[in-house]
């Protein structure tokens, strides 16, 4: 099982909105809406921001936002802050031998 | 308050073996599954396996299928990540997290993480 394909790097400015890409197959992200999305501060243990596909934990601020169109899942930031600045996984379900994919992952820089 | 809390650092041979715990509370222990996620150094996160405390069931990963044993003992809300004949390439952080499902990866409440060194 591949790992879902992320840009290395985005960065933006404070205040705007940034989108990280997530690329998988019609086997992962294309056939379930199980995908998750991590945050990481240098370490730290990953944070859940956004669960399938578009879900929000309670406790997650709404500047983030999840999307999914056909094999390729998104996250947006909008009103970047610099608490921001971190590397961002995607990870999807597959329902094969082995269960989840994460993808290769996005750090984000708050210019 | 939801806690897991995992084991110390570890350093071992190449062939050696690794028993890491995560120990939890705050919650009901055999209500949700239990996932062992890897991270090697600068690198991304790689699922290894789950267990589910209820009934001690498991699911390992295809690349860590023979290599990896996830355990749980109820009587201390503890689950148990073991991995053998390690190699250099093991070396990362070892990180438990919970989740209500085995679909959807809701992993709500993580470990703090376990560095595991592999070196001779």
């Amino acid at each position: 099982q591949s790992a879902l394909t992320q840009p290395a790097s985005v960065s933006g400015s404070p205040g705007q909105s940034i989108t990280i890409s997530c690329t998988g197959t019609s086997d992962d992200v294309g056939y379930y809406n199980y995908v998750s999305w991590f945050q990481q501060h240098p370490g730290k243990a990953p944070k859940l921001l956004i669960y399938d596909v578009r879900n929000r934990p309670s406790a997650v601020s709404s500047r983030f936002s999840g999307s999914k169109s056909g094999n390729t899942a998104s996250l947006t930031i909008s009103g970047l802050q610099a608490e921001d600045e971190a590397d961002y996984y995607c990870c999807s379900y597959t329902g094969s031998s082995t269960l989840y994919v994460f993808g290769t992952g996005t750090r984000v820089t708050v210019l | 308050q939801v806690q897991l809390v995992q084991s110390g650092a570890e350093v071992r041979r190449p062939g050696a073996s690794v028993k890491v715990s995560c120990k939890t509370s705050g919650y009901t222990f055999i209500g949700y599954y239990l996932h062992w996620v890897r991270q090697a150094p600068g690198q991304g996160l790689q699922w290894m396996g789950w267990i589910n405390p209820n009934n001690g069931g498991t699911k390992y990963a295809e690349n860590f299928q023979g290599r990896v044993t996830i355990t749980r003992d109820t009587s201390v809300n503890t689950a148990y990540m073991e991995l053998t004949s390690l190699k250099s390439d093991d070396t990362g952080v070892y990180y438990c997290a919970r989740t209500e499902y085995t679909t959807s990866l809701y992993a709500d409440h993580w470990g703090q993480g376990t560095l595991v060194t592999v070196s001779s």
